[in-house]
């Protein structure tokens, strides 16, 4: 049983198209989050919903939009999307206020062409 | 911001032997310390945590140790095995948002 499932694995995508990405945990966690993964192999976090609620917005650009529908789901919406959004972006979940079992799923590689 | 350093960038080691990878922190409210191992094209997958109240953990090969005072901690790793290449993660929770920032990744390569 996968705990954090991520759609699509992969997404080649031109310059200037809008794309999403799903997620879903089944872990029973109540925080789910957005990382990104540059070229460099380096994670930084994007954004956290906790119970559909919005509680971690980096800086990043407004042509990313996510939505969670629910505590098990959070989806990714890029607007305009540029070839400097090329990267991997993985989906997380933990419980709030201590972190324990924070998991990852297995990432999107996005490249904008 | 929370921000941690991770040291060094590559390591490599021949098998059986140790592997010792260094992190420190800034925020002193950092309560959560988890290592996560990321094999290639897959996710970070947590191999060991340890919390602010705790100096030291183990579990089988792989160790953690937390100097909070100094801000430090470092991830073990003893009678390495070539599926033990990897790139290593260390990171720090801070606050209630549970917000995991991360080091700059360790790409260990065990050598037969």
């Amino acid at each position: 049983d996968t705990a954090v499932s991520q759609t699509p694995k992969y997404l080649v995508t031109q310059m200037g198209n809008d794309k999403s990405i799903k997620c879903e945990q089944n872990l029973g966690h109540d925080t789910m989050y957005w990382y990104k993964q540059d070229s460099k192999k380096f994670l930084k976090i994007m954004f956290s919903y906790n119970n559909k609620e919005l509680i971690i917005n980096e800086t990043v650009p407004n042509r990313f939009s996510p939505k969670s529908p629910d505590k098990a789901h959070l989806n990714l919406h890029i607007n305009s999307l540029e070839l400097g959004d090329s990267a991997v972006y993985f989906c997380a979940s933990s419980h709030l206020g201590s972190g324990y079992g924070y998991t990852f799923g297995s990432g999107t590689r996005l490249t904008v062409v | 911001g929370e921000n941690v350093e991770q040291h060094p960038s590559t390591l490599s080691v021949q098998e059986g032997d140790s592997a010792v990878i260094k992190c420190t922190y800034s925020d002193s409210a950092s309560n959560y310390f988890p290592w996560y191992k990321q094999e290639l094209g897959k996710g970070p997958q947590l191999i060991i945590d340890i919390r602010s109240n705790v100096g030291e953990k183990k579990d089988q090969r792989i160790a953690v140790t937390l100097n909070k005072t100094a801000k430090h901690f470092s991830l073990h790793i003893t009678e390495t095995q070539p599926e033990d290449s990897a790139v290593y993660f260390c990171a720090a929770v801070t606050g209630t948002a549970s917000k995991l920032t991360f080091g700059t990744g360790t790409r260990l390569q065990v050598t037969l």
